[in-house]
């Protein structure tokens, strides 16, 4: 069974402008979270989605975004971006949404490098 | 949403068993324990994890405390490739994860 899949594995922006995120969820699973995680912050909960639709959010600002389709796979969007949006960008994706023994499995993540 | 703590970093020699601790007071109902491990530069990998009895599998071993508010991680023969940050996560509304434990495992 194929794991989480992210695209592209690694990018450089430009101050300013806007990047979109792919992620294939393992086949069945219907949830998706993405994560960012920058070596003073750690791993940051960024939002979840399950059946098109988002259920948990974190504290990001309004320029991240994300969207999940109706075959689960997901993109999320950062938008007028800035040098502080370099990071390692993960998907995650689960059978389920909430805790209840939904295990979640991580991509290998999208680098993103803002010069 | 519960939070954890685990120590910043500890040693372990190679070929012994490594334990590590979390503290997960503020657990709450059905949430349940996970843990993850992530190599330098690669996705978190998942563990192990559990409610309120102790499991095992072909990783690790996971002794949750019968309070739920503690639990040990063990990896009972440590490898030099299980050098690694280790993060303990409670699974709720939100999955947050803390800033984890970093093993060293030395020849």
């Amino acid at each position: 069974k194929a794991g989480v899949t992210q695209t592209p594995r690694y990018l450089i922006k430009t101050r300013g402008q806007q990047v979109t995120l792919s992620c294939s969820p393992i086949s069945g699973h219907r949830s998706v979270s993405w994560y960012q995680q920058t070596p003073g912050q750690g791993l940051q909960f960024l939002f979840e989605y399950f059946s098109e639709t988002q259920r948990n959010k974190g504290n990001f600002p309004g320029r991240f975004s994300g969207r999940q389709f109706s075959n689960s796979r997901s993109e999320m969007n950062v938008s007028t971006l800035e040098l502080g949006d370099s990071a390692l960008y993960l998907c995650a994706s689960s059978p389920g949404t909430g805790s209840t023994g939904n295990t979640i499995y991580f991509g290998e993540g999208s680098w993103l490098t803002v010069v | 949403d519960a939070k954890t703590t685990q120590p910043t970093s500890m040693d372990c020699a190679e070929g012994r068993a490594a334990n590590l601790p979390c503290n997960h007071s503020t657990i709450s109902g059905n949430e349940y324990v996970y843990w993850y491990r992530q190599i330098h530069s690669q996705g978190p990998q998942y563990i192990i994890h559990g409610l309120k009895n102790n499991e095992t599998n072909e990783m690790a071993s996971l002794i949750i405390t019968e309070d739920r508010k503690s639990s040990t991680l063990i990896l009972p023969h440590a490898t030099l490739r299980d050098t690694a940050v280790y993060y303990c996560i409670v699974r709720g509304f939100k999955t947050i994860f803390g800033a984890g434990t970093r093993l060293f495992v030395k020849a």
